[in-house]
């Protein structure tokens, strides 16, 4: 099984530009990598996915080297409603969540 | 509409008790799935049910029972639980089933054992 390592916690402050490390050493040939957002006592909610190099949408950018042992998810000028829980996920073989990164955003 | 609606949003309930949490979506999707969350805990995967049939049971204890009696309905019956049942019970639902889907959860429900 494929296990995603991620920082317990991180900080930032409004406006900056967040980027959320995960490694996925076992990762295998065909999985993917996804990324969902869960704030307190709501549902994950899904941010981004991506097989390799870089892909981005409105709210993030998923950037994969091409060893794809670890993938990054950069999230551009962040605000205080982007505090949440970050997880990464590796659907190796079905979909089990890491322990996921907390983030803080502060004034 | 890519909602997925739970009731009851609260639920306490006795270790002698049986009561039942539903999940409801109308996306059209044939995977609906059951978690459970502690407090500060990441979700861990309960129950898949792809196209109505349960396709996994990660080893859950026999007092928590699943249901799907169509595709759009999703049940988790519970009897008697422990007070380490406490937790956010979390439902979601993908088209298929496929390893790569999206999933689309619910706010979830808060169970409270006493």
């Amino acid at each position: 099984l494929a296990k995603t390592t991620q920082p317990i916690s991180m900080d930032s402050y409004e406006g900056q530009e967040v980027n959320i490390t995960c490694s996925h050493n076992n990762i295998a040939t065909n999985d993917y990598i996804t990324w969902y957002q869960q704030f307190p006592s709501q549902g994950p909610r899904f941010i981004i996915q991506g097989y390799k190099t870089k892909v981005t949408n409105e709210v993030a950018s998923l950037f994969i080297p091409a060893d794809r042992k670890s993938s990054t998810l950069s999230l551009p000028r962040v605000s205080l409603s982007d505090t949440a829980v970050y997880y990464c996920l590796v659907q190796s073989p079905d979909m089990r969540f890491g322990a996921g990164t907390r983030l803080t955003v502060k004034p | 509409d890519t909602e997925v609606t739970q009731t009851p949003k609260h639920l306490v309930m006795g270790m002698t008790n049986k009561k039942s949490l539903k999940c409801e979506q109308h996306m059209g999707h044939r995977a609906m799935y059951w978690y459970k969350q502690k407090a500060k805990k990441p979700p861990e995967l309960m129950f898949v049910y792809s196209y109505e049939k349960l396709s996994i049971n990660e080893s859950v204890p026999s007092r928590f029972s699943p249901e799907c009696p169509n595709s759009s309905l999703l049940n988790l019956h519970l009897h008697a639980l422990q007070p380490e049942d406490s937790a956010l019970y979390l439902c979601a639902s993908s088209h298929d089933g496929g390893r790569w889907e999206t999933q689309y959860f619910g706010p979830g429900t808060r169970l409270l054992v006493l």
